[in-house]
């Protein structure tokens, strides 16, 4: 199985900062690679897919970029309202799996 | 509007079984496949199983493997999931997954609330 390792486990940043969380793949996974955002007693948003398209409706703050094992997502001022967690993944064999996640508080 | 709602979780003893359902509404059902996706209270996500548009195509997590069926019924735009033998490992927010792709790349556009199931004597 294709391992994600997600960093920050958490982190805590100020309204209008610009925050980048990251995600690794154990084996190369070419573009195959999406991100979610879950709020609080939510289910979770799709927010990127392949790796860097911004699902519709997702605010443009919100960018992801990267390739082969490594990937970021990045929320280039962050809002009172992006307070989540943001799990990475991998659709590019099965099983599909998932980082363990970034919690997201706002100072 | 899209949506994807699921039903049929609750508190069940070690061993027991349990079918989880979910209703599709405002999209084309039977043109996509679809997951189960769980997340222990707390936890991360954990892929569960999937099924093609057609049921032709079936996987499942090693962790569940040879005690959850993934089935749908496309006449009645649902999807469900038997799980027999249940464990108390088994405890999770179980999530209704639409797939969908774009360029060869697949991911999951549509999400349920969740239906909670708790193993437990």
């Amino acid at each position: 199985d294709i391992q994600m390792t997600q960093s920050p486990s958490s982190l805590s940043a100020s309204v209008g900062d610009r925050v980048t969380i990251t995600c690794r793949a154990s084996e190369i996974i070419r573009s195959s690679f999406n991100w979610y955002q879950q709020k609080p007693g939510r289910a979770p948003k799709l927010l990127i897919y392949a790796t860097s398209s911004l699902q519709t409706g997702v605010p443009s703050r919100f960018s992801g970029g990267g390739s082969g094992t490594d990937f970021t997502l990045t929320i280039s001022s962050l809002q009172p309202e992006d307070l989540a967690t943001y799990f990475c993944q991998q659709s590019y064999s099965s099983p599909l799996t998932f980082g363990g996640g970034t919690k997201v508080e706002i100072k | 509007e899209e949506q994807l709602v699921e039903s049929g979780g609750g508190l069940v003893q070690p061993g027991r079984s349990l079918r989880l359902s979910c209703a599709a509404s405002g999209f084309t059902f039977n043109s996509y496949a679809m997951h189960w996706v769980r997340q222990s209270p707390g936890k991360g996500l954990e892929w569960v199983a999937h099924i093609s548009w057609n049921s032709d195509n079936i996987g499942y997590s090693d962790s569940v493997k040879g005690r959850f069926t993934i089935s749908r019924d496309n006449a009645k735009s649902s999807l469900y999931l038997h799980m027999n033998s249940l464990r108390p490992e088994d405890t999770a927010f179980y999530y209704c997954v639409k797939d969908s792709q774009a360029a060869g790349h697949w991911y999951f556009d549509l999400w349920g609330r969740g239906t909670l199931v708790t193993v437990s004597s």
